[in-house]
């Protein structure tokens, strides 16, 4: 069964660096999404993207936050300069489509950890 | 604006027991509801969806819920527990493209 697949599966950084999270979508999607859960919270939506642009952003999307799709297969979340509380859990998420009823297949997540 | 409420952060049931996690909505349109689960270490799961077609939706792993209008609920069951059901799940509504989720409901099953 195809899966979302993320990369890597735990990141360290020092605050202020930037780090890239990477993400391949189910191949034949094209509607990509990710959220984040801040430990012992609620999973959070940031972005969803479509036909290269950015469709939806959520206020937690600030200018520090920007995605990508380099290719065909990749799809890519950066954060320029990382705070303490951008530690949490990325899950980068895709769909076929955007109707209502889609629904959304999520990854294994990006464990980040901001010292 | 639209939003899901669960009730009751953690729920221990034994083997064998019914499953009940509570899931309210709150949305002036018709909504578009889920379930997923996160079993630990993982990512989130589809367990079900309610798109309007039936008010009782059956998922996978022996779970269902039904959708109940004048209750505003779509509330998870599952007849009889088993431990490899001890997960987090989550009830989201789906606005314009992102899912908006609830809090989790951590399910303990004991033996």
């Amino acid at each position: 069964e195809p899966e979302v697949t993320q990369t890597p599966s735990h990141q360290v950084t020092q605050m202020g660096q930037e780090v890239i999270l990477r993400c391949v979508p189910i191949s034949n999607h094209l509607y990509f999404y990710w959220y984040r859960q801040i430990l012992g919270q609620k999973v959070e939506f940031l972005v969803s993207f479509y036909n290269n642009e950015i469709s939806e952003k959520s206020e937690i999307f600030d200018d520090q936050f920007s995605v990508e799709r380099p290719d065909g297969s990749n799809f890519t979340l950066k954060i320029r300069s990382t705070k303490l509380e951008d530690s949490a859990m990325y899950f980068c998420a895709s769909s076929e489509s955007g109707a209502f009823q889609e629904t959304q297949y999520f990854g294994p997540g990006t464990r980040l950890l901001v010292l | 604006a639209q939003s899901v409420t669960q009730l009751g952060s953690h729920v221990s049931v034994s083997e064998g027991a019914l499953v009940l996690l509570r899931c309210n909505y709150s949305s002036s349109v018709p909504p578009y509801l889920f379930w997923y689960v996160q079993y630990p270490n993982q990512g989130l799961q589809l367990l079900l969806k309610y798109t309007s077609a039936a008010t009782l939706v059956k998922g996978i792993n022996g779970f269902e819920a039904e959708f109940k209008k004048s209750e505003t609920s779509f509330h998870l069951t599952k007849p009889s527990a088993h431990m490899s059901d001890a997960a987090e799940y989550f009830c989201a509504v789906k606005v314009t493209d992102k899912l908006i989720f609830g809090t989790g409901t951590r399910l303990q099953v004991f033996p």
